[in-house]
């Protein structure tokens, strides 16, 4: 079956600090991948998606890139800040038809001024 | 995309009592998910819900427990009965489509007390 997994957190950064949150997964067929991202007290948004091998996906300052080699999918950022502080999912969307998300455990992440 | 309005968007309840979730998307979707975000954990799917025929269960979960209505192709209600402090957790209901990403709800967070 599909799974995600992700680095454990929590992570705690300085403002301005390099982050990478690594994810790796199992699937079959071709799977889309995600990162969504839960901000506190909020439901979870999409942060940036790659739909196929060597993709990046990016969205304010985050990038990830698909590496099928690998079975990665590490979010990084050059530069966070405290407004980034928010629990992050690694999920995928299985090719084969397939409309369920599998997620994985979150990572949380706080910044600290 | 979708927008999902989701409510409530918090409650308090006694055990033993039911709580019944709405959530209403803008657009008309074939499938919907409802999603239980224990304290600290991951995304854990409960059910998949179809218009038209009886939700789909995730082992684990029951239509006794949780039963679920899919009036139509743009609402879905989940109801939590027979409330124990171990329901307590964040219900999100979800739309997606093959390869696409996935859109929440703003969840409900569910206190049993």
């Amino acid at each position: 079956g599909n799974s995600v997994t992700q680095m454990e957190g929590p992570v705690t950064l300085s403002e301005e600090a390099f982050l990478t949150i690594n994810c790796t997964y199992t699937a079959t067929g071709y799977p889309s991948l995600f990162w969504y991202v839960q901000y506190p007290g909020e439901g979870l948004q999409l942060l940036l998606k790659a739909t196929k091998a060597d993709d990046k996906g990016s969205n304010k300052g985050f990038e990830a890139t698909y590496r099928k080699e690998t079975t990665s999918f590490h979010l990084e950022k050059g530069s966070v800040q405290v407004s980034d502080s928010a629990v992050y999912f690694c999920a995928l969307h299985s090719g084969a038809g397939s409309y369920q998300l599998t997620f994985g455990k979150g990572t949380k992440l706080s910044v600290i001024p | 995309s979708a927008v999902i309005s989701q409510k409530p968007s918090r409650d308090i309840c006694q055990r033993g009592t039911s709580l019944t979730i709405q959530c209403q998307v803008d657009s008309q979707v074939t499938m919907m998910f409802w999603y239980r975000q224990q304290p600290g954990q991951s995304l854990t799917l409960i059910a998949t819900a179809n218009q038209g025929s009886e939700a789909t269960y995730e082992s684990g979960f029951v239509i006794d427990k949780f039963p679920i209505s899919r009036p139509n192709l743009t609402f879905s209600t989940l109801t939590v009965s027979n409330m124990s402090p171990e329901d307590s957790s964040i219900y999100l209901c979800s739309v997606d489509r093959p390869r696409a990403e996935a859109f929440f709800g703003q969840g409900t967070r569910l206190t049993v007390v």
